[in-house]
């Protein structure tokens, strides 16, 4: 079956940097893209990004480039994404997600798994 | 950016009713709608894709609609495990983006 399997909670200081993991199995890991989002606590979605597993191609929300840094290793099936210069209102949990397509006469792309989210808490 | 408004933001309803939740799109965004499930503490639930194609395993009782711009969730017979808040999302642009979310309480 198939799962994304995210690293654990953080704490971190403002400035410092976090590092998430979300380890992929159940499918084959490059065919689908991978985004990531955000839910600050008690609020709804921010899209942040997406990378392609096939190739580490990357393409970020403008409001986080030069922050934000996604990358992936092929030979362990396990995506990281790398959020730099914390700041108090970064504090949110991470999701990891798998990115599917349906396409017939009506089309999308959708999110059809997702990881169980990373908490990460930044404060003084 | 498309922004996706959602109404109401919260509603309650008996188990056996029927709601209906609307989502607006600032653009026309075709069928790239989908509708997503939260329960607290937990990620997401896909329900619904490309409109109204139903995801894997949820029940009938869900069902979408809609068209260009506007889009409608709607719940039938509503069942206790139904508690949740329920989200609209567009995947027309690049950057993704969600409603605000529908909280949904069982009487």
């Amino acid at each position: 079956q198939v799962e994304l399997v995210q690293s654990g909670a953080e704490v971190k200081k403002p400035g410092a940097s976090v590092k998430v993991s979300c380890k992929a199995s159940g499918y084959s890991f490059t065919t689908y893209p991978v985004h990531w989002v955000r839910q600050a606590p008690g609020q709804g979605f921010e899209w942040m990004g997406i990378i392609n597993p096939t190739d580490g191609s990357t393409s970020y929300a403008r409001q986080h480039q030069g922050r934000v840094n996604m990358t992936r290793d092929t030979s362990t099936a396990t995506l990281y994404m790398e959020l730099s210069s914390l700041k108090s209102d970064d504090t949110a949990v991470y999701y990891c997600v798998r990115r599917n397509i349906f396409r017939g006469v009506l089309t999308s792309y959708f999110f059809d798994f997702w990881g169980q989210g990373t908490l990460v808490t930044v404060s003084s | 950016d498309i922004r996706m408004t959602q109404s109401p933001s919260s509603l309650s309803a008996s188990v056996g009713d029927s709601v209906t939740i609307t989502c607006r799109a600032s653009l026309t965004i075709s069928t790239y709608l989908n509708w997503y499930q939260q329960k607290p503490g937990k990620a997401p639930r896909l329900l619904i894709y490309a409109v109204s194609t139903l995801q894997s395993g949820v029940p009938s009782r869900f069902t979408g609609s809609g068209s260009g711009s506007e889009f409608t969730l709607t719940i039938s017979s509503l069942q206790p495990e139904d508690f949740g808040t329920y989200y609209c999302q567009q995947t027309f642009s690049t950057l993704y983006t969600f409603g605000q979310g529908t909280k949904l309480e069982i009487k």
